[in-house]
């Protein structure tokens, strides 16, 4: 079974541009999740979808960032434009469905804003 | 919301040894609580997990006990091994919003030989 798919796997970039991650989830899981991990820290969740459809958006700095699903598989995250402090991994995961399963992680995109 | 505390922050074993790490978390709805390991530059891995109606679980070198009243939960590893060199996290969820998870701070493990 293939696994989370995500790219590109590094970005450098000036803080004010823009930037945009891809994910490719397991195939058949309803649920994908982008997390921030910033150097030394724990995977924080900033979206979740169900399909299609926000389930969670509360940790999401919507004036910087969006997320789209829009056929409910592959979803991008975009940051415009990007602060120094959004250096980190952006992590995707996803799960089979909505309930307490097991959430399977892509390998992340490594951002250095400069 | 939730909050989840690990310790600690990094430990350090002789091979062979036994490693544990302790995690206590705030909401008393979290129901499911699975820990991560993160290689160097690499994705974060379920090694176990545990549900709320369980107290114990073990898979080999690895074990996780719970306790709900305390609110804490803590991983086991015996015997320990050159490759369980790594940062574990552990995480706890409601399983409402969607399994929401909230991860911990981390605990980087050195296991020398």
């Amino acid at each position: 079974e293939a696994g989370v798919a995500q790219s590109p796997r590094y970005k450098i970039i000036e803080k004010r541009q823009s930037v945009a991650f891809w994910c490719n989830p397991i195939s058949g899981h309803a649920t994908l999740y982008w997390y921030q991990q910033i150097l030394g820290q724990g995977p924080k969740l900033l979206i979740q979808f169900q399909n299609n459809g926000v389930v969670d958006d509360s940790q999401l700095p919507k004036d910087r960032f969006s997320a789209e699903r829009l056929k409910g598989v592959d979803s991008t995250l975009k940051i415009q434009p990007a602060k120094l402090e959004d250096s980190a991994v952006y992590l995707c995961a996803s799960s089979l469905d909505e309930g307490v399963g097991t959430q399977y992680f892509g390998p992340g995109t490594r951002l250095l804003v400069l | 919301g939730e909050n989840v505390e690990q310790h600690p922050s990094t430990l350090s074993v002789q091979e062979g040894d036994s490693a544990v790490i302790k995690c206590t978390y705030s909401d008393s709805a979290s129901n499911y609580f699975p820990w991560y390991k993160q290689e160097l530059g690499k994705r974060p891995q379920l090694i176990i997990d545990i549900r709320s109606n369980v107290g114990e679980k073990k898979d080999q070198r690895i074990a996780v006990t719970l306790n709900k009243t305390a609110k804490h939960f803590s991983l086991h590893i015996t015997e320990t091994q050159p490759e369980d060199s790594a940062v574990y996290f552990c995480a706890a969820s409601t399983g409402a919003a969607g399994n929401k998870l909230t991860f911990g701070g981390g605990t980087r493990v050195l296991v020398k030989p």
